[in-house]
């Protein structure tokens, strides 16, 4: 458990409305990341964070930002929710060590109508 | 620029049979590679991981070695249990990288 929770854990919401997700973390991890997983796709990267203020896109960003404006925190804001938006989201942070290994949160399923 | 490529499922098997998940990569350089684990309606837990060449990484009665010269990391077990059903992913990260880079998954069912 690298003490990583993500809310809300389901939503369901309209084409055109903003969303926000939010990650939190415990243990004072640099880096953040957040993830869309899709079927066939397995998980793919939408933004990360490599400390407070400090962020850059992933593969798949076009429709997503992001701010890290506290260590423990890492929103996701889709500005106008989209239908291709529907997914299943996962926050991950970076320990570093020996490996840097990432961990993941428990996911926030979002569905776009 | 780096890539996994594992084995698609469905894969449905018997309590007790053997598990193997095949993985092969794409990557410049040495990258780690990893297997995640994902049980239903949950995040991903890493399962294993390695990180140079010929290093096995072990957990949970699963194993994988890192084989540089095939460039693969096949998951194994031995003898699975239904507990054992999930999605599989592979997944690496390349030397002085920050992201993982993910296969698509594979779907395992156990059945009693």
């Amino acid at each position: 458990d690298a003490g990583i929770t993500q809310s809300p854990r389901h939503k369901v919401t309209e084409t055109g409305t903003p969303v926000t997700l939010r990650c939190h973390q415990t243990e004072n991890h640099r880096y953040m990341y957040w993830y869309r997983q899709d079927p066939g796709h397995g998980l793919r990267l939408i933004h990360y964070s490599y400390g407070v203020k400090d962020t850059d896109k992933g593969e798949v960003s076009d429709g997503y930002s992001v701010s890290r404006s506290k260590t423990e925190d890492f929103l996701l804001t889709l500005e106008s929710a989209t239908s291709s938006q529907t997914s299943v989201y996962f926050c991950a942070i970076r320990a570093t060590g020996e490996v840097e290994t990432q961990y993941f949160g428990p996911g926030t399923r979002l569905l776009v109508l | 620029g780096d890539s996994v490529t594992q084995m698609e499922g469905p894969v449905t098997l018997s309590e007790e049979a053997f598990l193997t998940i095949n993985c092969t990569y794409t990557a410049t350089g040495y990258p780690s590679l990893f297997w995640y684990v994902q049980y239903p309606g949950e995040g991903l837990q890493l399962l294993l991981k390695a990180t140079k060449a010929d290093d096995k990484g072990s957990n949970k009665g699963f194993e994988a070695t890192y084989r540089k010269e095939t460039t693969s990391f096949h998951l194994e077990k031995g003898s699975v249990q239904v507990s054992d059903s999930a999605v599989y992913f592979c997944a690496l990260i390349g030397s002085n990288d920050y992201k993982l880079s993910f296969g698509a998954g594979t779907t395992v069912t156990v059945r009693a």
